[in-house]
């Protein structure tokens, strides 16, 4: 089974500590996003791209946060410097374009603790 | 702007009785699609079911149903006989119809507890 892969799956440090998450996509796939998920908000949407082009990521602290796609098998989430209200899970997602009525494809996620 | 609700965040059930997970949603897009999700104690997202806007049918898929209604703006899951393996936090999802894979809108989630 295709799968959406995420690393790390745990993260835990120090307040001010750069932190990068990563995501590979299903193969094929060329629509990624990514989602935080907090106890108050839930699962909300922080940036997706398509074709490796940043679409929306109007969700995201733009001061801290910075989302990218090196190329079409990785996606990289990092904050700089992280605060300890940034502790959530993080999921990435991968879906086909030009069909959304297929399901999107969610890694494990990664649950970030920052202290 | 899309907005899903799911008014029950938490519901204890003992194993063997229905219970149903309710949704109500928001859009203004003629075209849009409905998920669940479910979120089980380890953390992942386990898609369970999309629905078309065009398809009122209902589904039933072994104890799970699923009850759409447009008048409404509802997408209520049932789980029949309800079993301990069911205790997960249940995700309602909306999207739009737009040229590509688009943004989920989730609700807030329903945590389910079946007692054995």
């Amino acid at each position: 089974d295709a799968r959406v892969t995420q690393t790390p799956r745990h993260k835990v440090t120090e307040m001010g500590q750069e932190v990068t998450m990563r995501c590979q996509p299903i193969l094929g796939h060329n629509t990624v996003f990514w989602y935080r998920q907090t106890m108050m908000q839930g699962l909300e949407l922080l940036a997706y791209f398509r074709n490796r082009a940043p679409l929306d990521d109007s969700g995201m602290p733009k001061d801290r946060f910075s989302a990218e796609m090196p190329d079409a098998t990785l996606a990289t989430l990092k904050i700089q410097p992280s605060e300890p209200r940034d502790s959530a899970v993080y999921f990435c997602a991968s879906g086909p374009t030009g069909k959304s009525n297929q399901p999107q494809h969610f890694g494990d996620g990664t649950r970030l603790s920052i202290l | 702007a899309q907005k899903v609700t799911q008014a029950q965040t938490e519901i204890s059930v003992v194993e063997k009785e229905d219970v149903t997970l309710d949704c109500v949603y928001e859009t203004r897009d003629t075209t849009y699609y409905l998920f669940w999700y479910k979120q089980p104690p380890s953390g992942e997202l386990v898609f369970l079911i999309r629905r078309n806007s065009f398809d009122e049918q209902n589904e039933i898929s072994g104890r799970y149903s699923w009850n759409f209604q447009k008048s409404t703006s509802s997408f209520n899951f049932t789980i029949t006989a309800s079993q301990v393996v069911d205790s997960a936090v249940y995700f309602c999802a909306l999207t739009s119809r737009n040229s590509g894979n688009t943004p989920l809108v989730f609700g807030k989630g329903t945590r389910l507890s079946v007692i054995a």
